[in-house]
């Protein structure tokens, strides 16, 4: 089974604080992805990486970067944290290439849901 | 751009009666379609995809969805609900031949189960 591992499943920061969250996967995927998840909202990719050291922002990239400098780990990072950034932050991957089918399901961590005081 | 909407955000639905959740999307293109369910405190889990071929897919823990071309819809149904099966229920596309395969995502529908 595919495991993507969120290193934290709750996490209390305060304004203004750098925050990591971390992300691993053991299935040696290609794609890696950050998402925040708000109700009413879905899910909103942030960040997404096809390789490493390689990025792509998403939808809603301000405020956030990200860093895969091995394969298997990639992480989101909140250079200078907001209120309006509590929410879940849910991690996925995926084998890749584009168009393999199957190899495009994504398997997601079980979240970490971040508050900002 | 694409977009997906699931029209409804709550559901409330007895056990054992039959639940159908909706799904549009607006894309350019046949994409890939998924519905994923998040329990609570959970992550996202796959039940089930559509790609290509026959349009009624069958998926895990008895749900199955039907593909509608011509209404861009992709809906979710199973025909016996049980009390497990109060979740949250994401529909998602993503383009076909694209870098990084990424996943829209509609609002989701939260589904209720009544005794």
């Amino acid at each position: 089974d595919v495991k993507v591992t969120q290193s934290s499943r709750y996490l209390v920061k305060r304004t203004g604080e750098k925050v990591f969250l971390e992300c691993v996967q053991d299935m040696d995927h290609e794609n890696m992805f950050w998402y925040r998840q708000d109700p009413g909202l879905g899910l909103r990719l942030i960040y997404f990486s096809y390789d490493v050291k390689m990025k792509e922002k998403g939808d809603i990239p301000e405020g956030y970067s990200v860093s895969r400098e091995k394969k298997e780990r990639f992480s989101l990072i909140l250079e200078s944290a907001s209120t309006n950034q509590t929410s879940m932050y849910l991690c996925a991957s995926s084998l890749g290439p584009p168009g393999g089918g199957t190899k495009n399901i994504q398997y997601f961590g079980a979240g970490t849901r971040l508050s900002v005081l | 751009a694409q977009s997906v909407t699931q029209p409804d955000i709550h559901i409330t639905v007895s056990e054992g009666a039959s639940l159908e959740l909706r799904c549009n999307y607006s894309y350019g293109a046949t994409p890939y379609l998924f519905w994923y369910v998040q329990s609570p405190g959970q992550g996202l889990q796959l039940l089930l995809k559509y790609f290509s071929g026959d349009t009624l897919v069958q998926g895990i823990k008895g749900f199955e969805a039907e593909f509608k071309r011509s209404q861009s819809s992709f809906n979710l149904r199973k025909p016996s609900v049980h009390w497990s099966d109060a979740a949250e229920y994401f529909c998602a596309v993503a383009p076909i031949k694209a870098a990084g395969n990424k996943l829209t995502f509609g609002g989701g529908t939260r589904v209720l189960v009544k005794p």
